[in-house]
């Protein structure tokens, strides 16, 4: 069955500090794999999109890497900042599946 | 321009009730999507519209679960006989087109249901 399964489930890191979020998925073919940031009690909001060609995507200090061999793709967020704090969910669109998002907390 | 409008914003119902839940894409948007979260869980699909095509409802939970767009704008979602694991956050997304390489699905802020 295709899936998206993202790791970890949460991370806490202080402020300024760099982190990676994971996304895996057997979902095959796709048209593109999205990156969405949660806050608490607000919809989602797109971070990247990424076509099956492409590598890499930015978004300021937001950064989606995609790798269609291995069939994984990673956040990086460079010097968190406190309002980073929120879910992070990978999307693979073929199927609108969402993976169960990686809760990021920054600490001061 | 104004982004995806969901109403009501919060929903108590009994179980046994019939819910309506509402949604106003941006507009021009020709997809509208449909998705609910439980506490704590990810998103789960329920439904799309593409256009004038047939909505995929594929990830409808049960035949309790309806929804409707008229004139390829305002959705409808209804909950017929609701039972308590149907509270959850429903959120509705539109996107100008069905999820292409370019389209960013916009989403609105969600109706929160609860089944007593």
């Amino acid at each position: 069955k295709n899936q998206v399964e993202q790791s970890p489930q949460s991370l806490i890191i202080l402020e300024g500090k760099n982190c990676t979020l994971q996304c895996n998925y057997t979902v095959s073919p796709f048209s593109n794999l999205r990156w969405y940031k949660q806050d608490t009690g607000r919809g989602p909001v797109s971070l990247t999109i990424m076509t099956f060609s492409e590598n890499t995507k930015s978004n300021g200090r937001y950064t989606a890497t995609l790798d269609a061999d291995t069939k994984q793709s990673s956040l990086h967020i460079t010097a968190s900042q406190l309002s980073d704090s929120a879910s992070y969910i990978c999307v693979v669109a073929n199927d609108m599946r969402f993976g169960a998002g990686t809760r990021l907390t920054v600490k001061p | 321009g104004a982004g995806v409008s969901q109403s009501p914003s919060n929903k108590v119902t009994e179980k046994g009730k019939d819910v309506e839940l509402r949604c106003d894409p941006i507009s021009g948007h020709t997809a509208l999507y449909w998705y609910r979260q439980s506490l704590g869980q990810g998103l789960e699909f329920l439904i799309y519209f593409q256009g004038n095509s047939a909505p995929d409802k594929s990830g409808l939970p049960s035949d309790r679960f309806s929804a409707e767009r008229t004139g390829g704008s305002v959705s409808t979602l209804t909950i017929q006989r609701t039972q308590q694991e149907d509270s959850a956050v429903y959120l509705c997304a539109s996107s100008f087109r069905l999820a292409g390489p370019t389209d960013t699905q916009y989403f609105g802020p969600g109706t929160r249901l609860t089944v007593l």
